[in-house]
């Protein structure tokens, strides 16, 4: 059982529209992340909460630390945020890190 | 360039061979982390380091596994007798913990080395 999971695995989206990655935990955290990893490899760290919401352009993250559930929206989806989406924990001692298998979106022109 | 760097990008390697990386992280960025993704699959955390001392390592991280940082500054990850489940890609990350005890800081990411064991 992963500790992290995340919904849908895959997503195909038209440019333009509202997206929204589910990411669900089993553990107690100090942190979560969002990560972008782009064909070729290279992770981008999007966002990290502890609590309540952060908003950077057209990206929104979420989370509920009750519900153990967090959120990524992205407004007027284009096809440059194609790439997978990676939520990450960090547990709340600090000494481990468990991730979910990612959320690869497609955005089409 | 002042991000994140590994080296090598890419190595092949046979089974049985031993097998180093090097990551540079951002200067002056006290913890460096060490995490493992194979195809189709999220990182693994494998180990992270707060200056020079090891402050974790996963169970993932068997004995032909080590990893140092010996100044506090860049990080070897060496792999003794390679087998083929060891390939993957190898990720290093670095970050800013401003206080001792702070768990909420961005990590940045090395470009990987791939490694591939035939």
């Amino acid at each position: 059982k992963n500790e992290v999971e995340q919904s849908p695995q895959n997503l195909t989206a038209q440019e333009g529209e509202f997206i929204t990655i589910n990411c669900s935990y089993s553990v107690g955290i100090s942190a979560l992340h969002w990560l972008q990893q782009h064909p070729g490899g290279g992770i981008v760290s999007l966002f990290m909460l502890s609590s309540g919401k952060k908003k950077h352009g057209r990206l929104i993250a979420t989370i509920n630390i009750q519900e153990k559930h967090s959120s990524l929206h992205i407004t007027a989806s284009h096809p440059r945020d194609s790439a997978v989406y990676i939520c990450a924990v960090r547990s709340e001692t600090g000494n481990q890190f468990y991730f979910g298998t990612g959320t690869s979106l497609t955005v089409i022109p | 360039d002042t991000g994140v760097s590994q080296d090598p990008r890419h190595k092949i390697t046979k089974r049985g061979q031993n097998v180093t990386f090097r990551c540079d992280p951002i200067s002056e960025h006290n913890r460096l982390y060490w995490y493992r993704q194979t195809l189709g699959q999220g990182p693994e955390f494998l180990t992270y380091f707060q200056n020079e001392a090891q402050l974790e390592k996963s169970r993932l991280l068997s004995d032909r596994f080590s990893a140092e940082r010996p100044k506090g500054s860049f990080s070897t990850l060496e792999i003794q007798r390679t087998e083929q489940g060891d390939s993957a890609m190898y990720l290093c990350a670095s970050s800013l913990a401003k206080l001792q005890g702070m768990l909420q800081e961005t990590q940045y990411f090395g470009p990987g080395t791939r490694l591939l064991v035939l």
